[in-house]
């Protein structure tokens, strides 16, 4: 079983609708939790980052994270084209040493039709 | 936005020969890191360096080599390339107690 699971899409919707992507993981360790956006032929570019369970909202962004089911969740309201990407979820342990390593999911291709 | 920049941003190289991709921040982060990225598979770490002078072999076995001399460069080489090497090639840094990484555009190579 990989650490962490991502749905790859792809995943097509009309403008301005609701998207939710969502990650899970299997390794408790994992305490802090990131999620990029990669256009094609791009790097991935840092969204949101949160250390908590709980909703952190950016925007029409908002990420969840329920550590008790290993579930993570990126909402984006209102979607647009320019939102068609490749989203990647991150997640890495809080050891307090010198591991800052991050697992990723393999990412889900979005896109938003007009 | 990220200071992190990679170069070149396409190479197309025939097999045997050596190469090697830079990348340089100009934010002062003490921690680089390079991935490995194929269509549709997740970020493999393949090197990583905690300060000048410092480097680690990531998770992903690889037949590229880093080197750490400055703090802002952190340059990837590869001494005999593969048609296996083709990949796209990610380079990552952050600062130290913070855990988000900040990625360059990423350099894609081809080997043929």
């Amino acid at each position: 079983q990989k650490e962490v699971e991502q749905d790859p899409g792809p995943l097509s919707v009309p403008e301005g609708a609701i998207v939710s992507l969502n990650c899970t993981y299997s390794n408790s360790a994992f305490q802090y939790f990131m999620w990029y956006r990669q256009y094609s032929r791009k790097g991935p570019e840092l969204l949101m980052y949160t250390y908590s369970s709980g909703n952190k909202e950016d925007g029409r962004f908002t990420a969840q994270v329920d550590k008790s089911s290993k579930y993570i969740s990126l909402f984006i309201r209102d979607s647009q084209p320019s939102d068609s990407a490749t989203y990647l979820c991150a997640m890495g342990p809080n050891s307090g040493g010198s591991n800052y390593k991050l697992t990723f999911g393999k990412g889900t291709l979005l896109t938003v039709n007009p | 936005e990220a200071d992190i920049y990679q170069t070149p941003r396409y190479l197309v190289i025939g097999t045997g020969k050596k190469i090697t991709l830079e990348c340089s921040q100009t934010m002062g982060h003490d921690k680089m890191y390079w991935y490995q990225q194929d269509p549709g598979m997740e970020l493999h770490l393949i090197h990583y360096s905690y300060g000048v002078n410092s480097t680690e072999k990531g998770d992903l076995s690889s037949e590229s080599t880093v080197s750490r001399i400055r703090t802002e460069h952190f340059p990837l080489t590869l001494e005999s390339a593969r048609p296996s090497h083709t990949s796209q090639y990610l380079c990552a840094s952050n600062r130290q107690g913070i855990h988000e990484q900040y990625f360059g555009p990423g350099t894609r190579l081809t080997v043929t």
